[in-house]
């Protein structure tokens, strides 16, 4: 069966900091990748999605990126951490076929101070 | 490009009460439609899921949508809810052709007092 891992699941960052998030997918091949945003009343956002390995789409313009090295590998990045990046950040896949829905990682909690 | 509206962010019922969350739809083509659930300190999971034939879905839980194509819409209804469906509803839109790039409401924040 298929698996989605996602950690850490809670990180505090200072301001300027480096940030990485990883996602990665077990039990499935050449899967749909998302990241998004969970941000109380504004539902979840999203930020980047892929359908291959380097073929990565950006959603909204912001202070983070993301990268696929591998098939099943998803990892959302900065380079310096801003307050407003704070957030619960979702990882989540989809087959790569029609009709499919998507499994969602646990998510992380980030907060920049 | 899809988007997707639910209009109410939070709806407080008293248990046994029945249960109706709007979500509508932009998109000219052919759509999946789902609803997710996130209850409180768990992750996101299906509740019901729309690719295509009957419109009315039913799915875990006692929950139900209909797929109005007409009026863009995939309402979440329950006859009756109870104190455990307290949770945070979402409403997801998904191209049926092409690449799937899924789209989701802001969420309704559903209170179920005892």
């Amino acid at each position: 069966s298929q698996t989605i891992h996602q950690w850490p699941a809670t990180l505090v960052q200072p301001v300027g900091s480096p940030l990485s998030l990883e996602c990665t997918v077990e039990g499935t091949s050449n899967p749909n990748l998302y990241w998004y945003r969970q941000a109380a009343g504004r539902g979840l956002q999203l930020l980047f999605y892929s359908v291959g390995i380097g073929q990565i789409s950006s959603e909204v313009p912001q202070n983070l990126s993301a990268s696929r090295p591998q098939d099943r590998q998803f990892i959302l990045s900065s380079k310096k951490l801003l307050l407003s990046d704070s957030g619960f950040y979702l990882c989540a896949w989809t087959r790569d076929t029609l009709n499919t829905e998507a499994f969602f990682g646990q998510g992380t909690r980030l907060t920049v101070v | 490009a899809q988007s997707v509206s639910q209009h109410n962010h939070h709806v407080i019922l008293s248990e046994a009460a029945s249960l109706e969350l709007g979500c509508n739809y932009s998109y000219g083509g052919t759509v999946n439609l789902f609803w997710y659930v996130q209850y409180p300190g768990q992750h996101l999971q299906l509740l019901l899921k729309y690719f295509s034939g009957d419109p009315l879905v039913k799915g875990i839980k006692g929950f139900e949508a209909e797929f109005i194509k007409s009026k863009f819409s995939f309402n979440l209804r329950k006859p009756s809810v109870q104190w455990s469906d307290t949770a945070e509803y979402f409403c997801a839109v998904k191209s049926a052709t092409g690449f799937q790039k899924l789209v989701f409401g802001t969420g309704t924040r559903l209170l179920v007092s005892p």
